[in-house]
C-alpha cells in the first residue's frame, strides 16, 4: 500500500481555471509534507515544506495546506507556464529523515 | 551556482557492463540520496547517505551500490547492469534535519540493451 497518494493523476485546466491536486498520506507522525514541481526531462524542483495541520504556504498562483490525512495543492488562476507534473513526498516521524515520494499529478493548462 | 551535478546525462550501454554515475553537490549539504523514476511508478528511492561514510538502502537497492568517502560526492554503481534498470536517475541533496527540501540534479538517462 502506497504511504502518499496524490490524484488526479492527471489534470487539463484552461487558462483562468482554478483547482485544487490532492496528496492523502498515511504515515504515522508527520514530520514534513513537501510538494515539488518537476518538468518534463528535469530534476524536480522544490516548492514548499509543510509542517503540522493547518499549515498554509504560498507562492505566485500556487498555495499548500494540510490536514492530519491530506494536503492539497490550490492552483488559482493558472496560466500556461504552470503546466508540469506536482509531486508530494512525507518525510515520516522516527524513521530516517528522506522522504517517500508520490506518483504525481500531471497538469496541462491549455491557453 | 549552488547545484547537485550528475553525470553522464545520458547513456547507453550493454547488459553486464560496469558503469559508474557520478553525483557532486556544492552546498556542504549532509544527505544525499538517489532515486529513479519510471513511468507510472514515480520516483523510488534507490539508496541515501546521511553523512560521510553513512549509507543505507532505500526501496529498490538491488542491483546499485554507492559510496560516501566525501561530503560532496555520491556516486552511484551498476556492478553489472540488466535491462530492468532502463530508468532516469536522479540525485538529490539536503541540509540535515526534518522539513528541508532537496536539490535535485538534472537526471541521468540510463537504458541497457
Amino acid at each position: 500500500e502506497d504511504q502518499v497518494t496524490q490524484s488526479p493523476e492527471a489534470l487539463r485546466l484552461q487558462e483562468g481555471e482554478s483547482s485544487s491536486l490532492n496528496c492523502s498520506y498515511t504515515v504515522s507522525g508527520l514530520r514534513g509534507l513537501f510538494w515539488y514541481r518537476q518538468d518534463p526531462g528535469k530534476g524536480p524542483e522544490f516548492l514548499f515544506t509543510l509542517y503540522s495541520a493547518g499549515e498554509e504556504k504560498e507562492k505566485e498562483r500556487l498555495k499548500a495546506t494540510l490536514t492530519k490525512k491530506e494536503s492539497f495543492l490550490h492552483i488559482t488562476a493558472p496560466k500556461p507556464e504552470d503546466s508540469a507534473t506536482y509531486l508530494c513526498a512525507v518525510q515520516e516521524g522516527g524513521g530516517s529523515y528522506i522522504p517517500t515520494f508520490g506518483r504525481g499529478t500531471s497538469l496541462i493548462v491549455h491557453p | 551556482e549552488a547545484q547537485v551535478t550528475q553525470n553522464p546525462r545520458y547513456l547507453i550501454t550493454v547488459t553486464g557492463k560496469k558503469l559508474t554515475v557520478t553525483c557532486s553537490q556544492n552546498m556542504n549539504h549532509e544527505y544525499m540520496s538517489w532515486y529513479r523514476q519510471d513511468p507510472g511508478l514515480g520516483l523510488r528511492q534507490i539508496y541515501y547517505s546521511m553523512n560521510v561514510e553513512v549509507t543505507d538502502k532505500g526501496d529498490v537497492p538491488e542491483g546499485y551500490k554507492v559510496s560516501r568517502k566525501e561530503k560532496r560526492n555520491f556516486p552511484l554503481i551498476l556492478e553489472s547492469p540488466s535491462p530492468n534498470q532502463t530508468s532516469l536517475y536522479f540525485c538529490a541533496s539536503s541540509f540535515a534535519g526534518a522539513n528541508y527540501g532537496y536539490t535535485f540534479g538534472s537526471g541521468t538517462r540510463l537504458t541497457v540493451v
